[in-house]
C-alpha cells in the first residue's frame, strides 16, 4: 500500500499568516497520462471531508484561490494563503493512483 | 444540488451484522462510481469499497481488512448504495461515510456512526 506522510503545523496560527501543509507519498503519484494523483481534503470541525484539491494542484470547484497545491511525484505541499477563521479543521492529504486508496494522518490547523 | 445521506448506523455486538444505506440526488447516478470511507474514533480516515457502474459490470473494491465480511451493492432505480458489513469486529468501531467520486467533484455524506461493542 502506498503510505501517505502528513507535517504538522506550528498551531496556533495567526490570522492573516499563510501556512504551507506538507505530504509526502511512498510512491511516485505520476501517472502516465501526466496527472499525479495526489487530493486534498478539509475536514471542518463536526463536519464531513470536503475536496479542496485534486491532480495535485487543481482547485475544486467553488474552492477559494487562497488554497494552492503544488508537489513532485513524491512531495507534495498544500499552501493557504492569509488563514481566515474559517479554514480551522484538519486537512489530509489522499493518492488516487491505485487501490487501496491511501490518506495521510491529518494536520490539524488552528487560527489565533 | 448534490446530497448524500446515510443510514442504518448503531451500537451492535460483535460478530454481528449490520446494513447501511445511501441514498443520493444531485447527480446522474447510474454512471457514477460510489466509494464508503470510515474515520476510526482517533480520526484516522480508511477507505472501505468502491463500487462501479453497470457499464463497468458493477466491479467492486475493497480494503483488505473488510474482504470477505463487507459487500458493497448499488439500486440504480433508486440512486442508492448499501453496505453489508458482516462478522463486525471491535475494530470496525467507526463513522462511515458514502460519497460519490467523479475525481475531479465529490460530495460526502455525514456520516453514519457504527459502534461494535459487548
Amino acid at each position: 500500500d502506498i503510505v501517505m506522510t502528513q507535517g504538522a503545523l506550528p498551531n496556533p496560527v495567526p490570522s492573516g499568516e499563510s501556512v504551507s501543509i506538507t505530504c509526502r507519498s511512498s510512491k511516485s503519484l505520476l501517472y502516465s497520462d501526466g496527472k499525479t494523483y495526489l487530493n486534498w481534503y478539509l475536514q471542518r470541525p463536526g463536519q464531513s471531508p470536503q475536496l479542496l484539491i485534486y491532480w495535485m494542484s487543481t482547485r475544486a470547484s467553488g474552492v477559494s484561490d487562497r488554497f494552492s497545491g503544488s508537489g513532485s511525484g513524491t512531495d507534495f505541499t498544500l499552501k493557504i494563503s492569509g488563514v481566515e477563521a474559517e479554514d480551522v479543521g484538519v486537512y489530509y492529504c489522499q493518492q488516487g493512483l491505485e487501490f487501496p486508496l491511501t490518506f495521510g494522518s491529518g494536520t490539524k490547523l488552528e487560527i489565533k | 444540488e448534490v446530497q448524500v445521506l446515510e443510514s442504518g448506523g448503531g451500537l451492535v455486538q460483535p460478530g454481528n451484522s449490520l446494513k447501511l444505506s445511501c441514498a443520493t440526488s444531485g447527480f446522474t447516478f447510474s454512471t457514477a462510481w460510489m466509494y464508503w470511507y470510515r474515520q476510526f474514533p482517533e480520526k484516522r480516515l480508511e477507505w472501505v469499497a468502491r463500487i462501479k457502474a453497470k457499464s463497468n459490470n458493477y466491479a467492486t473494491d475493497y480494503t483488505e481488512s473488510v474482504k470477505g465480511r463487507f459487500t458493497i451493492s448499488r439500486d440504480d432505480s433508486k440512486s442508492s448504495i448499501y453496505l453489508q458489513m458482516n462478522n463486525l469486529k471491535e475494530e470496525d468501531t467507526a463513522i462511515y461515510y458514502c460519497a460519490w467520486s467523479s475525481g475531479v467533484m465529490d460530495a460526502w455524506g455525514q456520516g453514519a456512526s457504527v459502534t461494535v461493542s459487548s
